[in-house]
């Protein structure tokens, strides 16, 4: 089937570490986002990704990075600059840019502080 | 900035009721709108997206409309069931489409009472 799968479903975060999350999409997306989910808030866009090596700042890129080296795959990283990590990140993808399509997501990473 | 807000942010009916959930936006230049479910500790599902140049769209039992002038939209939930709880989450797409990400609501939590 396919779909996105994102990994690990619990991750744990010492101080000064930097931590990987991994997305990996199977349905041939050109578009490929990260979001954070924050109790009581709505999401908000951490990346965005149009194309294999190009991304884009969204609305709270402070302290997280992220690559595009496969159009299948869209890791990112919260650095240790992240200072209020402990959240539910969510990655999405899209069939194009200009795309009316849905966005399609994972099931997420939830991650907390050691 | 775009800012979308959902009405209810809670909701609880007995099984069987039909039910409106709302969702307002400020900027009414958007090239789309989604509902999305999620359950407890999950990804987001796609239910309905209407593009600007639509009022509706129906899938079974959901109906979405969209009134782009007044900047609102409203979710349908017909013959509620309690697989139907859920929180619903509402999202726009800015005018430029592209590939920038949703702004989201913060979602309405709905439990179905059997």
């Amino acid at each position: 089937d396919g779909g996105i799968t994102q990994s690990p479903k619990y991750l744990f975060r010492k101080e000064g570490q930097n931590v990987t999350l991994s997305c990996e999409q199977n349905l041939n997306h050109d578009a490929m986002y990260w979001y954070r989910q924050d109790p009581g808030q709505g999401l908000r866009l951490i990346y965005y990704s149009q194309i294999v090596n190009d991304f884009q700042k969204g609305d709270i890129a402070e302290g997280y990075s992220v690559s595009r080296e496969k159009k299948e795959s869209f890791p990112l990283t919260v650095t240790s600059a992240q200072k209020n990590p402990t959240a539910f990140y969510l990655c999405a993808s899209s069939s194009d840019i200009n795309s009316n399509q849905p966005q399609h997501f994972g099931d997420g990473t939830r991650l907390s502080i050691l | 900035k775009q800012e979308v807000t959902q009405i209810p942010a809670a909701l609880s009916v007995p099984e069987g009721e039909n039910l409106v959930l709302n969702c307002s936006f400020t900027d009414s230049a958007i090239y789309n709108l989604q509902w999305f479910r999620q359950d407890p500790g999950k990804g987001l599902t796609s239910l309905l997206l209407i593009q600007s140049s639509q009022r509706e769209q129906t899938s079974g039992r959901l109906n979405a409309s969209l009134d782009k002038s007044s900047g609102r939209s409203t979710l349908y939930i017909a013959a509620s069931q309690p697989g139907d709880s859920a929180t619903y989450l509402c999202a726009v797409k800015g005018s430029g489409g592209g590939a920038d990400g949703l702004t989201f609501g913060k979602g309405t939590h709905l439990i179905i009472q059997p």
